[in-house]
């Protein structure tokens, strides 16, 4: 299958910093790219929606100040978490969507565990 | 609203068959797919269908019934490796991926 790559995997910063989450597809040129979060044992919940060259499109209750998210080409999307609270501690997970074929499957990233203290 | 149940957790042994199942109620239906999860990584991708039916890929298989809103997703000669979260996701009108909560399937010895 087609390769996401998520970096970085693990990330610890201090309250009130700002951190940067990269999403790149590696094969494949992917116009959405989606961005989740999940908490332990939990589903993925999607938090909003990236589209190269246009405006994120957030899901409900997903603050677009606090989750900046920037999707400048057709391989790299981003999700900053800006002034991180010890709250946004969660397993961030990326997705992009290869529009080859008829499936349109979505292939993720590895993830970015963030941690705030 | 949008709702996709599966079980929290099932147990299997090694060398048996276990069918894990999911139904759904979502706003629109433009597919229905099957990931598994290992523990901190990334979700891949095993099976996807949106046609009724059954489609078999090696030791996995996945069951569909839009009339019903069931799937099921049949792992056979388990392997301790199949050890993981298995997540049931329909894709919706609007071309989102909904996720069930997983289902956690530990395989015994």
């Amino acid at each position: 299958g087609a390769v996401v790559s998520q970096h970085p995997s693990w990330v610890i910063c201090k309250s009130g910093t700002s951190v940067k989450i990269e999403c790149r597809s590696l094969d494949f040129q992917a116009t959405t790219m989606f961005w989740y979060r999940q908490f332990p044992k939990q589903s993925l919940m999607l938090m909003a929606t990236s589209n190269e060259g246009s405006k994120a499109t957030y899901e409900q209750g997903v603050e677009k100040d606090k989750f900046l998210i920037n999707h400048a080409s057709l391989t790299l999307s981003t999700l900053t978490v800006t002034s991180a609270h010890p709250e946004d501690s969660s397993f961030y997970i990326c997705s992009a969507r290869d529009l080859k074929g008829t499936k349109n499957i979505q292939y993720f990233g590895a993830g970015t565990r963030l941690s705030v203290l | 609203g949008q709702n996709i149940d599966q079980p929290t957790e099932m147990t299997a042994t090694e060398g048996a068959i276990v069918q894990i199942n999911c139904t759904y109620q979502t706003s629109g239906f433009n597919g229905l797919f099957w990931y598994q999860q290992h523990a901190g990584e990334a979700p891949t991708f095993l099976s996807y269908n949106v046609l009724d039916g059954l489609e078999e890929k090696g030791r996995f298989s996945s069951f569909l019934s839009r009339s019903k809103g069931y799937s099921y997703l049949l792992l056979k000669e388990l392997q301790m490796k199949d050890s993981a979260s298995y997540l049931c996701a329909v894709k919706n009108q609007g071309g989102k991926l909904i996720f069930g909560q997983g289902t956690e399937l530990s395989v015994k010895p």
